[in-house]
This record gives C-alpha cells, structure tokens and sequence, in this order.
C-alpha cells in the first residue's frame, strides 16, 4: 500500500470548515484513499472513501486531485466533538486485495476545534 | 445498534497469567480483525479472520492466540501475558475484508 503524508496537527474555529491535507504521491490506480479518525483513545471511526471521484456523505467531503497523488478531507463546519487524530490512508480494493486488511494508520494529523 | 463490543475495557494483571480478551459483533460481519497501538507505533495488526474457522497471522502475532468458532466472536488470547503486550488493544470487523472497519471502544491492558 502506498505510503501517505499528513500535517502532523492543525487547527480550526468552530463553524468552520476544516480542510485536511494528505499527499499519496506512489498511490497507485486501483487504490482507494480511506479517512478514519480516532477521538481521544477511542477505536478508530470510519469517515469515508474515495478512489478518483469527489465522495460525500453525512460526515465529511472527499476532494481527490485529479491526478490522484493527494487528497484533502473536509469537514463543513467544525464542531468542538471533531478535534481528533485524522487518518489518511490508501489500499487496494476487495478484489484486488490478495492478504491481510492491513491498515497502516500512520501518525495522522491531530486537529484541534478551537471555540 | 450495530456495534463491536470488547471486554473488559480495562485489565491489569501479571506476567504469566492467562488472560482473554473478548470481542462480539452484531452486524454478521465476515472479517475480524486485531490491533494494538502503543504510542509512536500507530496501529499494528495482531491477527485477523476472514471467516469462521480461518485466521491468520497480522505483523505482530506473537505471544497471541485467536479463534473463530463463531462468526460474531473473535476472542484475543495472551496464554503467558508479558510487560510488552501493555497496550492499547482494538478489535475490528467489516462486512468483507476490503470494506471499511468499524472498531471497538478499546480494552487498555497492563501487565505488571
């Protein structure tokens, strides 16, 4: 899986949108850009992916550049319960992946919701 | 409400004791998975299960033990626990095995 580069910490006013960077410059075609979060020492928590598409749902908007080597995580407007650690991570898709559902979390970048 | 559960939550004990630690999902998800996080290391896979009765090593299976006997179940077994399983332990599962992880709440371990 390739590797990812995130700002180790960022921060944000609450109501605001934050905007969280990720370079995956080696990802490869048929890898997906994943983002998790964990909030405190809590289990990681699911926000979305996407594999070349812009993807939103309830939670966050996924912007993938076009040539795919980096992506930014967007939350719309930012609530004091979004300060977390957010995590990038790219890996092939189920019918590619030939062994373990190794997630590689990598130290992310720690956001910090300002009131 | 679909959840993954993992008990206890937290568990001190000594070196040598046997110990288990339980995790149960109620989505009838097929794949399972173990991590642990110590600080600077980030998540490291322990094993994992792609259904029940097969499992298979992570990047970091020894001095664990895991079985699948039922599809909601994936008990973590540490039979001679030691002071550098202390950690942070996470039981994970997804519907396949390519799709997103939901993760337990954690069950913080000691071994003294």
């Amino acid at each position: 899986d390739a590797k990812t580069t995130q700002p180790p910490s960022m921060d944000c006013a609450e109501g605001r949108a934050a905007n969280l960077p990720c370079n995956h410059s080696t990802i490869s075609g048929n890898e997906y850009v994943y983002w998790y979060r964990q909030i405190h020492s809590q289990g990681p928590q699911y926000i979305i992916h996407g594999l070349k598409n812009n993807e939103t749902n309830e939670m966050a908007s996924l912007i993938i550049t076009e040539d795919r080597k980096s992506s930014t995580l967007i939350l719309p407007h930012a609530t004091l319960r979004d300060t977390a650690v957010y995590y990038c991570i790219v890996r092939v898709p189920r019918s590619r992946d030939q062994g373990a559902q190794k997630l590689v979390f990598g130290q992310g970048t720690r956001l910090t919701i300002n009131p | 409400e679909a959840q993954v559960t993992q008990n206890p939550r937290y568990l001190i004990t000594v070196t040598g004791k046997k110990l288990t630690v339980t995790c149960s999902q109620n989505m009838n998800h097929e794949y399972m998975s173990w991590y642990r996080q110590d600080p600077g290391l980030g998540l490291r896979q322990i094993y994992y299960s792609m259904n029940v009765e097969v499992t298979d090593k992570g990047d970091v299976p020894e001095g664990y033990k895991v079985s699948r006997k039922e599809k909601r179940n994936f008990p973590l077994i540490l039979e001679s626990p030691s002071p550098n399983q202390t950690s942070l332990y996470f039981c994970a599962s997804s519907l396949h095995r390519g799709t997103p992880l939901h993760f337990g709440n954690g069950t913080r371990l000691t071994v003294t």
